[in-house]
């Protein structure tokens, strides 16, 4: 499995400011990809981060809301902007190893919104 | 849309085998069948995965029938560190997860 580092762990923040995730993995990935979990829902895909060019998001993401980068094989970031209490979730990212297919998941940033 | 149809929650004693069905009818030729748990307030742990043929490794065995419209992950001694919630996904290749609902399995004493 991929060792993959996510920060902050937690986080309160205000509303209408933005907080931005950081994902680092610890060898070189094809796919990385940005979930969010509402509390006790399952998770949704929120985007596939792409390599030196812009995220792919999915159907209600977008990314003035949820500006992405991921300027090398091992490190993306998640924005989650002008954050309203809705956005408190536990936001994960997940990744894809070179020769594998499996997807192996951070541990998650759990964001509150006040 | 997730592509799978799972029970939302099954009970099972500690030391016997839990049984956990999904189906995916709508599955194509070059789809696999995942299955990934998540323990609470843990990030989703991948189990197993397979795309026609019966599959085992240390933590669980998958059944695939054989038309494919149906899939079996089986714990076989379950534990009480088992109880979590348990997602069948039909995903092509690296292709991205998409997660339904999803099983609760409750591991009883």
């Amino acid at each position: 499995s991929a060792v993959i580092s996510q920060k902050p762990s937690r986080d309160i923040c205000q509303r209408g400011t933005s907080l931005t995730i950081q994902c680092q993995v610890d060898s070189q990935v094809t796919m990385m990809f940005w979930y969010r979990q509402q509390p006790g829902q399952s998770l949704t895909l929120i985007a596939t981060a792409n390599q030196g060019s812009e995220a792919t998001y999915e159907s209600g993401f977008v990314i003035d809301k949820f500006p992405i980068s991921r300027p090398n094989l091992t490190f993306s970031t998640l924005t989650v902007s002008n954050m309203s209490p809705e956005d408190s979730s536990i936001y994960l990212c997940s990744v894809v190893r070179w020769g594998n297919t499996e997807a192996f998941f951070g541990q998650g940033t759990r964001l509150t919104v006040v | 849309d997730a592509k799978t149809t799972q029970p939302p929650s099954m009970d099972c004693a500690e030391g016997r085998a839990a049984n956990l069905p999904c189906n995916h009818s709508t599955i194509s030729g070059n789809e696999y069948v995942y299955w990934y748990r998540q323990i609470h307030s843990q990030g989703p742990q991948y189990i197993i995965h397979g795309l026609k043929n019966n599959e085992t490794n240390e933590m669980a065995s998958l059944i695939i029938t054989e038309d494919r419209k149906s899939s079996t992950l089986i714990l076989p001694h379950a534990t009480l560190r088992d109880t979590a919630v348990y997602y069948c996904i039909v995903r092509v290749d690296t292709d991205k997860l998409i997660f339904g609902t999803g099983t609760r399995l409750q591991v009883f004493p």
